[in-house]
């Protein structure tokens, strides 16, 4: 069973702080990895996709892939209370099977 | 626009009684999907398709059966729902599989089975 694990939080950060959430996968042959953001109620959106180890930036979001210890993060920089919304980490593996972490909630208070 | 259709948006039912939740792609993608949200449990995919005549279990297919006669259609079948299959519902596509490619999410259809 493929597993993706993330902090349900909620994780409480202060308006204009960064923002850190954190994925684990088990899935060694895990290929792409992807962030998504969920308003309540609402579809999921895509922020970010990523594949390679290190990091990689996109405006105030910057995605960080480690392979190695099977951890991909995403952090937001300049938090805004807009970005408060549950953040789903979700992992391809070979077969095109999308399996999704339980998502992170987060709050930013203005 | 390109979007994602599904319907119904929100459905109760009772147990036993089979429903069809539809959904329906205009982008022409190759790539279908359905997934059922719960609290805490995050997204977890029922059947994906890679395309028309293909169909594949996911993660919790028990209960659900899925068809692709056609490319834009991906309709989902509760033969005999029961009240733990209450759940928000998602249907989604993308253009070649779910590796590199947007996946582009319906709104969601929120079935209730009592």
């Amino acid at each position: 069973q493929k597993e993706v694990e993330q902090n349900s939080g909620p994780l409480s950060v202060p308006e204009g702080a960064i923002a850190s959430l954190n994925c684990t996968y088990s899935d060694r042959g895990s290929q792409s990895f992807f962030w998504y953001r969920q308003y309540s109620g609402k579809s999921p959106e895509l922020i970010m996709f990523i594949y390679s180890n290190g990091d990689k930036e996109d405006g105030r979001f910057t995605a960080q892939l480690n392979k190695a210890s099977q951890y991909v993060s995403l952090l937001i920089r300049d938090s805004q209370p807009s970005d408060s919304a549950t953040y789903l980490c979700a992992v391809n593996s070979p077969g095109n099977m999308l399996t999704f972490g339980g998502g992170t909630r987060l709050m930013v208070k203005p | 626009e390109a979007q994602v259709t599904q319907n119904p948006r929100y459905l109760i039912t009772v147990t036993g009684k089979k429903l069809t939740v539809t959904c329906s792609q205009n982008m022409n993608h190759e790539y279908m999907s359905w997934y059922r949200q719960d609290p805490g449990l995050g997204l977890r995919q029922i059947y994906y398709s890679m395309n028309v005549e293909v169909t594949d279990k996911g993660d919790v297919p028990e209960g659900y059966k899925v068809s692709r006669k056609e490319k834009r259609n991906f309709p989902l079948i509760l033969e005999s729902p029961s009240p733990n299959q209450t759940s928000l519902y998602f249907c989604a596509s993308s253009l070649g599989g779910a590796a590199g490619n947007t996946i582009y999410f319906g709104e969601g259809s929120w079935l209730t089975v009592v």
